[in-house]
């Protein structure tokens, strides 16, 4: 079975553009979680959605948005870019929407870099 | 608050000895702990969990201990080898919030 797939794995955008990351859960699994890890750190919860609701969100600012689609993909959207914002972005699959007890298996990310 | 401590942020052992890696949380609340592997250029890699019901787990030469009273949990990694070069990552789930709370990471290197 494929793991959790990520697209693009490589991207380059200007500052103030927008870019959208997408990925797809390992077969089976409604709950879709999204990283950011920048160089040298751990990666830091963005958001998670489960059966297309959001339900989480972490300390990031509005210009960051998710959704989740029926096939249980998602994206996740980034406007008005930072340097700021150039990292690693990470999605995550796991079968039911509470992180308490639930595997939470990663795909291999998104490399933004924001010139 | 959300917090998970995560040392030594670096370790350097000779091939075939053991590594340790050691972790403390904050929310009491977290029953599911988690460690990632993450090598250059690629995602995190789970390789083993522990769920709070249990002290021990043990996958081959991989083990993970938890101390709930203190809030403690360790990897274990004996006879080490090259490829066991990597950073990393220990985690919890912060319960109110559906989400996982990572460590900063060691990066563990193996001496030939």
């Amino acid at each position: 079975d494929a793991g959790v797939t990520q697209s693009p794995t490589h991207l380059i955008k200007t500052r103030g553009q927008q870019v959208t990351l997408r990925c797809s859960p390992i077969s089976g699994h409604k709950s879709v979680s999204w990283y950011q890890q920048v160089l040298g750190q751990g990666p830091q919860f963005i958001f998670q959605y489960y059966e297309k609701e959001e339900r989480g969100r972490g300390n990031f600012p509005d210009r960051f948005s998710a959704r989740q689609f029926p096939n249980y993909s998602s994206e996740l959207n980034v406007n008005a870019l930072l340097l700021g914002d150039s990292a690693l972005y990470l999605c995550a699959s796991s079968w039911s929407g509470g992180a308490a007890g639930n595997t939470i298996y990663f795909g291999e990310g998104s490399w933004l870099t924001v010139v | 608050g959300e917090n998970v401590e995560q040392h030594p942020s670096t370790l350097s052992v000779q091939e075939g000895d053991s590594a340790v890696i050691k972790c403390t949380y904050s929310d009491s609340a977290s029953n599911y702990f988690p460690w990632y592997k993450q090598e250059l250029g690629k995602g995190p890699q789970l390789i083993i969990d522990i769920r709070s019901n249990v002290g021990e787990k043990k996958d081959q030469r991989i083990a993970v201990t938890l101390n709930k009273t203190a809030k403690h949990f360790s990897l274990h990694i004996t006879e080490t080898q090259p490829e066991d070069s990597a950073v990393y990552f220990c985690a919890a789930p912060y319960s109110s919030a559906s989400k996982i709370i990572f460590g900063s990471g060691t990066r563990l290197s193996i001496r030939p």
